[in-house]
């Protein structure tokens, strides 16, 4: 089945520590997308991707960094500059600026 | 920010009821989506409507949308148990590719 596949999902960070998020999909969709969402709150874009080796920075990156080398593939990883990283990160996909897929999340804490 | 806003924030109804969630944004668009999350996992898209159309229909669902007054509204019609989830309009910024996800409403339907 087509789908975004996001591991893991639970996900467990101790200080000073960088952690990598892993999104993947198969649905040859061109643009790649992570938010964050904080309890009771919207979905924040963090970084996009509307091609291969581009990406372009959302409105809170600041302590994220990702990359884009496959098209299926749009790893997010949250250093240890982000100071509040405790959330649930939600990574998405479409083409053509048609309705976005979602992966089922991966949720972040702290040790 | 371009962040929309959805009201009312949490919605209680009876199962059959109807449901509407209003939904507003700031700049021009290419078309506005809704979303529903069920808690804890991610968000699926229900229905896009553009922004030189009005109204919108799919199955239970009928969403409006007011250009000049930059606002949507999402109605259920004859709730079930199951739609209790929290629901999401999105917004595409005219210039680019990016969405922008409003607060939410929370829909819980007593069966």
């Amino acid at each position: 089945d087509g789908g975004i596949t996001q591991s893991p999902k639970y996900l467990f960070r101790k200080e000073g520590q960088n952690v990598t998020l892993s999104c993947e999909q198969n649905l040859n969709h061109d643009a790649m997308y992570w938010y964050r969402q904080d309890p009771g709150q919207g979905l924040r874009l963090i970084y996009y991707s509307q091609i291969v080796n581009d990406f372009q920075k959302g409105d809170i990156a600041e302590g994220y960094s990702v990359s884009r080398e496959k098209k299926e593939s749009f790893p997010l990883t949250v250093t240890s500059a982000q100071k509040n990283p405790t959330a649930f990160y939600l990574c998405a996909s479409n083409s053509g600026g048609g309705p976005q897929h979602f992966g089922d999340g991966t949720r972040l804490s702290i040790l | 920010s371009q962040q929309g806003e959805e009201d009312p924030q949490a919605l209680s109804i009876q199962e059959g009821e109807n449901a509407t969630m209003n939904c507003s944004y700031k700049t021009s668009i290419n078309n506005l989506q809704w979303y529903r999350q069920n808690s804890g996992r991610g968000l699926v898209h229900l229905i896009l409507i553009r922004s030189n159309e009005r109204e919108k229909h799919s199955g239970r669902l009928r969403v409006t949308l007011d250009t000049s007054k930059k606002s949507s509204s999402l109605l259920i019609t004859a709730s079930r148990a199951a739609d209790t989830a929290s629901y999401f309009c999105a917004t595409d910024a005219k210039a680019g590719n990016q969405f922008y996800f409003g607060t939410g409403t929370s829909l819980t339907v007593i069966p």
